[in-house]
């Protein structure tokens, strides 16, 4: 059992090209979540799904995108990548229709690096 | 966005010794509190979900409380070994709104 994989694992871009990081889950969660870790800022939730077909933002979703085509899968796109951008990130699935009172499960999180 | 504050940022305690530290939520329209675990270079991993006032959960060495009415959550390492040095989170979900993590409180376990 895999849990929640993340691909790929590290990345280095130059600004301004654009890329998919692949978040998949076996585990037939119904919510998946993105978020970005950076230095003294926690974990702040970029967008977020409550289904397949659903998308949501969170509190930092400026300059991304996401989708849920599947239900197992959540891709997170960046269109045109900005130094900002740089972080470590994260992607997670909750198991019931709620956001309270199941745990999160993470996968081991993909460093991007934007030059 | 709702605050969750955590005290202190970071702690160093020497093996053996026992320690606590604090998460502050809102403590109106009240669902549910989470405890992670976040060892550096691994994934945060699920330690608690607290739901009622008074409830208290154990696993091991590491045990919390909560305290719905005054909102805030204690998280209680007994005996701290090198190997519980991590950054502990809580998160706190309102309702149809999804997780509010707090920045973490950095241990490290002198051994």
């Amino acid at each position: 059992n895999a849990g929640v994989t993340q691909t790929p694992k590290f990345r280095v871009l130059k600004t301004g090209q654009s890329m998919t990081l692949l978040c998949a889950q076996d585990m037939n969660h119904e919510y998946m979540y993105w978020y970005r870790q950076d230095p003294g800022m926690g974990l702040r939730l970029i967008h977020y799904s409550v289904g397949e077909g659903t998308t949501a933002k969170g509190e930092v979703p400026d300059g991304y995108n996401v989708s849920r085509l599947k239900k197992q899968n959540f891709l997170l796109g960046l269109e045109s990548a900005a130094p900002s951008q740089t972080s470590v990130y994260f992607c997670a699935s909750g198991r019931d229709r709620d956001h309270s009172n199941q745990p999160q499960h993470f996968g081991d999180g993909t460093r991007l690096s934007i030059l | 966005i709702l605050n969750v504050e955590q005290s202190p940022q970071s702690l160093h305690v020497q093996e053996g010794d026992s320690t606590n530290f604090t998460c502050s939520f809102p403590s109106s329209n009240f669902y549910a509190l989470h405890w992670y675990r976040w060892e550096t270079a691994k994934s945060p991993e699920a330690l608690f979900v607290m739901t009622l006032n008074g409830d208290e959960k154990k696993k091991g060495r590491i045990s919390a409380t909560l305290n719905t009415k005054e909102g805030y959550s204690y998280l209680y390492i007994k005996g701290s070994q090198p190997e519980d040095s991590a950054t502990y989170l809580c998160a706190f979900p309102t309702g149809n709104t999804p997780l509010v993590f707090g920045k973490g409180t950095r241990l490290s376990v002198i051994a």
